[in-house]
């Protein structure tokens, strides 16, 4: 399996643009999470979905912040309008299944997504 | 909800063992202790995850006291490859089944 892809790589986009990173999980994996990771805030859990169910969205900061899964095998995180307080890297990782009864599945986390907004 | 303290940083000689503490004196009876590690410019690893017992695998192995107040995380033979930041983290029911990752121990391994 070539495990958790995410584009685009890197992103430079200005103040007020929307910006949609995008996800593929690990094939058969159930669960999908998305951390945004700063240097001020460490990697922060945003939102994660269970079969393409949005389970816990507690971490997502804001209204400009919207994430969908339509297909089991595809997610968005879309920032719209950017500000420059959202640059960070962006991830994304899947396991075979998230939440209780312990223990967790291992979570498998993507490359990331670098975004600079100017 | 559980908190793990971590040393922000540590040196290791390549070769010899490297032996990462992790303080979790809250925990609960039911929550685990799981150990990820995060190389430079890369998305986090998992390695371990224990709940009373011992813990080993390829990777490493984890030494949980019998308290379970605190944790080792044990790389046997440290390589440079090895150079990263490595979270303890803390997690059952009472985390809604989330990882809740802090700043983690960034460990150096040098020549």
């Amino acid at each position: 399996d070539a495990g958790v892809i995410q584009s685009p790589r890197h992103e430079v986009t200005e103040m007020g643009q929307e910006v949609t990173l995008r996800c593929k999980p690990i094939s058969g994996h159930n669960s999908l999470f998305w951390y945004r990771q700063t240097m001020m805030r460490g990697l922060e859990l945003l939102i994660y979905f269970n079969n393409n169910v949005p389970i816990d969205d507690s971490g997502m900061p804001e209204d400009r912040f919207s994430a969908k899964m339509p297909n089991a095998s595809f997610s968005t995180l879309k920032i719209q309008p950017s500000e420059p307080r959202d640059s960070a890297v962006y991830f994304c990782a899947s396991s075979l299944v998230a939440g209780i009864p312990p223990p967790q599945e291992t979570q498998y986390f993507g490359p990331g997504t670098r975004l600079l907004v100017l | 909800d559980a908190k793990t303290t971590q040393p922000p940083s540590m040196d290791c000689a390549e070769g010899r063992a490297a032996n990462l503490p992790c303080n979790h004196s809250t925990i609960s009876g039911n929550e685990y202790v799981y150990w990820y590690r995060q190389i430079h410019s890369q998305g986090p690893q998992y390695i371990i995850h224990g709940l009373k017992n011992n813990e080993t695998n390829e990777m490493a192995s984890l030494i949980i006291t019998e308290d379970r107040k605190s944790s080792t995380l044990i790389l046997p033979h440290a390589t440079l490859r090895d150079t990263a930041v490595y979270y303890c983290i803390v997690s059952g029911y009472n985390q809604g089944g989330k990882l809740i990752f802090g700043q983690g121990t960034e460990l150096s391994v040098k020549p």
